[in-house]
């Protein structure tokens, strides 16, 4: 079975351009969440999708948006960059549980996002 | 909200065990998860505790005590492909089932 997979996997942009990364999960996974990682703040969570609809928002101002496909595919969006927002940008993705059980997440490799 | 505690570093020895803590805060615990992260690299899914007790997997086990907030990644027979960052997970059901992560603890182990 296939992993997680991310495009671009490397990425530089300006200030104050706009940039969407692409994230496809796991085939039959269709929770989809997004991480920002940087060396100073470590792993923090920006949104999680499943079934087309945002489940879950971390504390990330509204520059950053996502969305999710009728075929689980998710990507997310970051508008007027800053050079604070230079990170690893992963997704993962896990399977549902019917009744309040939680799945592992399984991690694509990440967008490195350099902002100039 | 919550809060997850882990050492930033340690150091250990090939052949050895070590024993990386996390402590957590949270409202609604619904589990806690271990990963590893190798430098450059994606997080990749080691242990998950719910029940207090120990999960052992091969190399690694994983020690949860909901009472104490605590939980422990103990890894046995160290190898020198073990350096890498562990990354202690704590899903809240007050929050939606969200994840958040500890700030990780890099592990270096020497010859």
């Amino acid at each position: 079975k296939a992993g997680v997979t991310q495009t671009p996997r490397y990425l530089i942009k300006t200030r104050g351009q706009q940039v969407t990364l692409s994230c496809s999960p796991i085939s039959g996974h269709r929770s989809v969440s997004w991480y920002q990682q940087t060396p100073g703040q470590g792993l923090q969570f920006l949104f999680e999708y499943f079934s087309e609809t945002q489940r879950n928002k971390g504390n990330f101002p509204g520059r950053f948006s996502g969305r999710q496909f009728s075929n689980s595919r998710s990507e997310m969006n970051v508008s007027t960059l800053e050079l604070g927002d230079s990170a690893l940008y992963l997704c993962a993705s896990s399977l549902v549980a019917r009744s309040g059980g939680v799945y592992e997440q399984y991690f694509g490799p990440g967008t490195r996002l350099t902002v100039t | 909200g919550q809060n997850i505690d882990q050492p930033t570093e340690m150091t250990a020895t090939e052949g050895a065990i070590v024993q990386i803590n996390c402590t957590y805060q949270t409202s609604g615990f619904n589990g806690l998860f271990w990963y590893q992260q190798h430098a450059g690299e994606a997080p990749t899914f080691l242990s998950y505790n719910v029940l207090d007790g120990l999960e052992e997997k091969g190399r690694f086990s994983s020690f949860l005590s909901r009472s104490k907030g605590y939980s422990y990644l103990l890894l046995k027979e160290l190898q020198m492909k073990d350096s890498a960052s562990y990354l202690c997970a704590v899903r809240d059901s007050d929050a939606g089932n969200m994840l958040t992560f500890g700030g990780g603890t890099r592990l270096m182990v020497k010859p």
